[in-house]
Formats: C-alpha cells, structure tokens, sequence
C-alpha cells in the first residue's frame, strides 16, 4: 500500500528566500507524481505533473525533481513571494492512475 | 471554458440525513473522480467514473454512490450521515483516467 509522506508538516519563511519541499513514497512503482496547491478553504491546483521516466520539470519559478528509485519528490520554489502561501501537497499515482495523497506542507511567506 | 464546477458550495446537514453532491467537468473531459479531505489531511479517494460506470473504488464504504451522467456530470450521494462524514469533497476530471487531472472547489459539508 502506497504511502506518503511531506516534510516538513509546516514551512515559515521571509520573502525572497529560495526553498525545498519535500516529499518521499514507499511504492516506486508510479506512473507518474503531481504536485498540487491548495489555498485555504479552496480546491487543488495542479503545479507540475512529473511522468516516471521524467526526472524533473519546471515551470517558472517552480521546479519539480523525482528520484523514482529512492521514492522522493522535490518541489523548489525560488524567490519566494507572499503569493507563494498556501499548502503544498504531492500525490503519486500508481499503474491504476489512482491518485494517493500526502497531508501537505503549509508554506507562509512573510513579507 | 468554465473548468470543473461543484455544487452546492457549502451544506450543513444532521446526522441520518442524506446528501447529493453535484460536479460538472471540464469541457472535453470524460473521467470523474471524487475525493474527501479532512480538514489538515490529503484528500482520500472515494471513487472514480468513467463511460458511466465505476471503475475504481477506494477505501469507503456503501452509504457513498455515485452516478455519471450521459454528459459526464456526476452525483456523490452519501446516506446515513455520520459526524465524521464532514469534510470538503472535491470532484475533479481528466480526458481518460491517465491524464492530468483537474479539480474543481469543492463542497464542504458539514453534519450536525
């Protein structure tokens, strides 16, 4: 049974700082791993989708790596901004396309 | 294009009672998954629709059903509330069950 796990559970930092979110599952047989925003009270907002043969992807100030094989998943946020605050969850899925959730990392950005 | 809507946004409901949950997807999508997140927990999949039938089930039991529309909008239905049954539940949709999927807001429910 895939599980995962998000550390830290809780990230407090200034603006402008450059940062890592990690997250690490114990099934490395994925088909691919999503890294989704959610702001309070909000649905999810798909950030980057990295495919198993993938190692990592980026999309402007973002970027995701994946290391299959130890069952980790980075998400680098560079130049952090107020904007950037929300909570931060990554969800694997297996060959079934089922999505399995970590409880998510809560970033605030201080001005 | 109007994305993945839900309806309604908020509900409160007592114990006993039954909900219907509404969720209409993206234009073009075809696949509908639906999803309960406890408040500071990562959503849990309750169960997925695709060609209207159910393809994929997690871990919940029979008091939650569904049901996909010919248009592909879907219902989640739970009876027989229970407190702990309060929670957001989010729909969200993909164009088959390998592609990305997109959620909509959510529906926070909340038994009494």
């Amino acid at each position: 049974k895939q599980e995962v796990t998000q550390i830290p559970a809780a990230l407090s930092v200034p603006e402008g700082e450059n940062l890592v979110l990690n997250c690490s599952f114990t099934d490395s047989a994925i088909y691919n791993l999503q890294w989704f925003r959610q702001d309070p009270g909000k649905g999810l907002t798909s950030l980057l989708l990295i495919q198993s043969s993938q190692r990592e992807q980026t999309s402007g100030r973002l970027n995701a790596s994946l290391d299959k094989s130890s069952g980790r998943s980075t998400l680098y946020i560079a130049a952090s901004q107020p904007g950037d605050s929300a909570t931060y969850l990554c969800a694997p899925s297996g060959s079934n396309y089922q999505l399995i959730w970590g409880a998510g990392t809560k970033l605030i950005i201080k001005p | 294009d109007a994305g993945v809507t839900q309806s309604p946004t908020h509900l409160i409901k007592t114990r006993g009672q039954q909900v219907t949950l509404r969720c209409s997807p993206k234009s073009g999508h075809d696949t509908v998954s639906w999803y309960q997140q406890a408040l500071g927990q990562g959503p849990q999949f309750i169960f997925q629709y695709y060609e209207e039938e159910e393809r994929q089930r997690g871990n919940f039991p029979d008091r939650f059903s569904g049901h996909q529309f010919p248009n592909y909008s879907s219902e989640l239905n739970v009876n027989a509330l229970l407190l702990g049954d309060s929670a957001l539940y989010l729909c969200a949709s993909s164009f088959t069950v390998q592609e990305t999927q997109y959620f909509g807001p959510g529906t926070r429910l909340l038994v009494l």
